[in-house]
Order: structure tokens, then C-alpha cells, then sequence
């Protein structure tokens, strides 16, 4: 089946600082990729939705100047939770999909901002 | 919009008990259901899916079936397992739409 990878799985970070996070196809074209957040035992909320060569789609409440969403290739899409504190401290996961058929998931990133 | 419901949990059951996840939905089009499985500390896995009405998922002894006439996509499982333990994820998508996703149960088996 297709895989999704993400990087790094976990990190931790200093307040104020950025963090990058990848997202990755492996053995297929990723036409729309989504970013989703986690919280602690609760559902997934979706963040944005980005297509290849073109700019995110964010959901309403998503700061899209703290988080950027590059979706420059096929195969890779990067968050970027810039000048991250505490409260934005979550799992991250991904997914991709080829030309809207069934999306894949990465097995996420752990963010923890000290 | 598109929205899922499913049961509250969490769920607690003996092995080889009988499981069952209520999950019902609304949608505008005919959306193709979900269910995903996570495990402690991982992303999600597709446990098993159905496209049409009537279709019934399968898999690793986990089904569900597609019932348009009650929107409905329930989870069951004959006889659960330790290694069952985790949360699970009924979720619907309409084409090119993001997935819907339930609130989660989760399922947690005692030996």
C-alpha cells in the first residue's frame, strides 16, 4: 500500500523558536496533501488543505502566518509552526491523496515547546 | 456540512468479547465511510472502508457495513483482543473533500 512518512516523529523546542516538520509520499504522487492537529485523546482537526503548486487552504481559526504550508513537489509537503510556545504543543499528523481518492496517513510528529 | 457521530467511550471488554462502535452520519452527497484505527503514540491506519451503499469492510476480523437507509457505518468485531486496544476513527469523505472524522472511541480490552 502507499506510505506516508513524516520527520522528524518527535521534537522539542524552545519557545519562540521554529519548527519544521515533513511530509512525505513514497511511492506515489501526493496531488493534495492535508495537515491535521491532535490533541491529547481528542479527534483530529483539520488544519489546511494544500495541492501541489499552489497555495494552502486554511480552516477557519488557523493562523496560516504561524503555521506555513509548503507543497512545493508532488511528493513533499512541509508545516512550519513558526515562533512556537507551549499552547501550540500537539501531534501533527499528514496525509496525501492522488487526485482525491483515499488519503494516507504519516504516522505524525510529537511538538512539545518548552 | 458533512458530520459523524459515533458512541462515546471509553469502551472496556474482556477478550473474546463481542465489540460493536456505533457511528452514524450526515452528508449532502454519498460519501464513501471509514474507519481508522490508532494505536498509542502512532498516526492512523485505514482499518477498513466502503464506498456504496450495502458494501460491507473487512478486515483483520473487524466489519462494516454501509447502510444508507439509517446512515449508518457500525464497527463489529466478533471476539476482540488485547492487541484491539487503541482508538477508534469512523470518518466519511465525499470526493476531493477532506475527511470527516468522528470523535473517537476508545477501546481498551482487559485479559
Amino acid at each position: 500500500g502507499a506510505v506516508v512518512s513524516q520527520h522528524p516523529s518527535w521534537v522539542i523546542c524552545k519557545s519562540g523558536t521554529s519548527v519544521k516538520i515533513e511530509c512525505r509520499s513514497l511511492d506515489f504522487q501526493a496531488t493534495t496533501m492535508f495537515w491535521y492537529r491532535q490533541f491529547p485523546k481528542q479527534s483530529l482537526m483539520l488544519m489546511a488543505t494544500s495541492n501541489e503548486g499552489s497555495k494552502a487552504t486554511y480552516e477557519q481559526g488557523v493562523e496560516k502566518d504561524k503555521f506555513l504550508i509548503n507543497h512545493a513537489s508532488l511528493t513533499l509537503s512541509t508545516l512550519t509552526v513558526t515562533s512556537a510556545h507551549p499552547e501550540d504543543s500537539s501531534f501533527y499528523i499528514c496525509s496525501a491523496s492522488h487526485r482525491g481518492y483515499e488519503q494516507y496517513f504519516g504516522p505524525g510528529t510529537r511538538l512539545t515547546v518548552t | 456540512g458533512d458530520s459523524v457521530t459515533q458512541m462515546e467511550g471509553p469502551v472496556t471488554l474482556s477478550e473474546e468479547a463481542f465489540l460493536t462502535i456505533n457511528c452514524t452520519y450526515t452528508a449532502t452527497g454519498y460519501p464513501s465511510l471509514f474507519w481508522y484505527v490508532q494505536y498509542p503514540g502512532e498516526g492512523l491506519q485505514l482499518l477498513l472502508k466502503a464506498t456504496k451503499a450495502d458494501d460491507k469492510g473487512s478486515n483483520k476480523g473487524f466489519e462494516a457495513t454501509y447502510r444508507k437507509e439509517t446512515t449508518s457505518f457500525h464497527l463489529e468485531k466478533g471476539s476482540v483482543q488485547v492487541s484491539d486496544s487503541a482508538v477508534y476513527f469512523c470518518a466519511l469523505s465525499d470526493t476531493n473533500t477532506p475527511l470527516v472524522f468522528g470523535k473517537g472511541t476508545r477501546l481498551s480490552v482487559i485479559a
